[in-house]
């Protein structure tokens, strides 16, 4: 299988814990995006990668969150002492260069703050 | 900043049209997407509208886009039960989504 792949795929954890979740973009994918989605809404936009540089973040980025994509492969997002508000899906996407900026979109993370 | 704006819920009878409603306010978009989010799944890219077309056709999708007043729909002839799903458009760049228009096919 070639598409996004997202681990882990469910996260419980206790509030005040940190949290590191996973994406593996398409290979020949420069670009990565995070995005957090909420029950009834529709995904908002964290932060994005072209290759190893993270381009652009939202203000919704607090400081404890934090995301990484050290080759230009892979990408991790980090989440520091966890509060129940960001219990979410987390999901990661990847785009080819020179498209026609389609995002190909994991399965998705959930994570669940108790 | 950029918004995009859809309808929440729309059911329509097996067999029938559906017609999905967005508005969005980032004029600078060259395409503007839909996507498809069935339950527990990740979005999947339905189709797309470059911004200066007005109209593109794909089989059972067909999407309208008025620039003038920023409004963009997608219309799904003889909607089937398995088109139940979240619909989302969104606008290019980083992709602003809208909440999503939850489509409920009865049989």
């Amino acid at each position: 299988d070639t598409g996004v792949s997202q681990n882990p795929r469910h996260k419980i954890t206790k509030r005040g814990q940190n949290v590191t979740f996973r994406c593996d973009p398409i290979s020949e994918h420069n670009r990565l995006y995070w995005y957090r989605q909420t029950l009834g809404q529709g995904p908002e936009f964290l932060t994005y990668f072209q290759n190893e540089a993270q381009l652009e973040k939202s203000r919704l980025l607090s400081d404890r969150f934090s995301a990484e994509r050290p080759k230009g492969s892979f990408s991790t997002l980090e989440i520091q002492r966890t509060e129940q508000g960001d219990s979410a899906m987390y999901l990661c996407a990847s785009r080819a260069p020179g498209s026609t900026g389609e995002l190909f979109f994991g399965e998705g993370s959930r994570l669940t703050v108790l | 900043g950029e918004d995009v704006e859809q309808s929440l819920f729309l059911s329509v009878r097996e067999g029938d049209s559906s017609v999905i409603n967005c508005t969005y306010t980032d004029s600078s978009s060259t395409y503007l997407y839909w996507y498809k989010q069935e339950p527990g799944a990740g979005l999947q890219l339905l189709t797309y509208i470059f911004s200066n077309m007005d109209m593109k056709q794909d089989q059972r999708l067909t999407v309208l886009l008025n620039k003038k007043d920023k409004h963009l729909s997608l219309r799904i002839a003889d909607t089937q039960t398995g088109d139940s799903a979240i619909y989302f458009c969104a606008s290019q760049g980083k992709l602003i989504f809208g909440q999503g228009t939850t489509l409920q096919v009865k049989p």
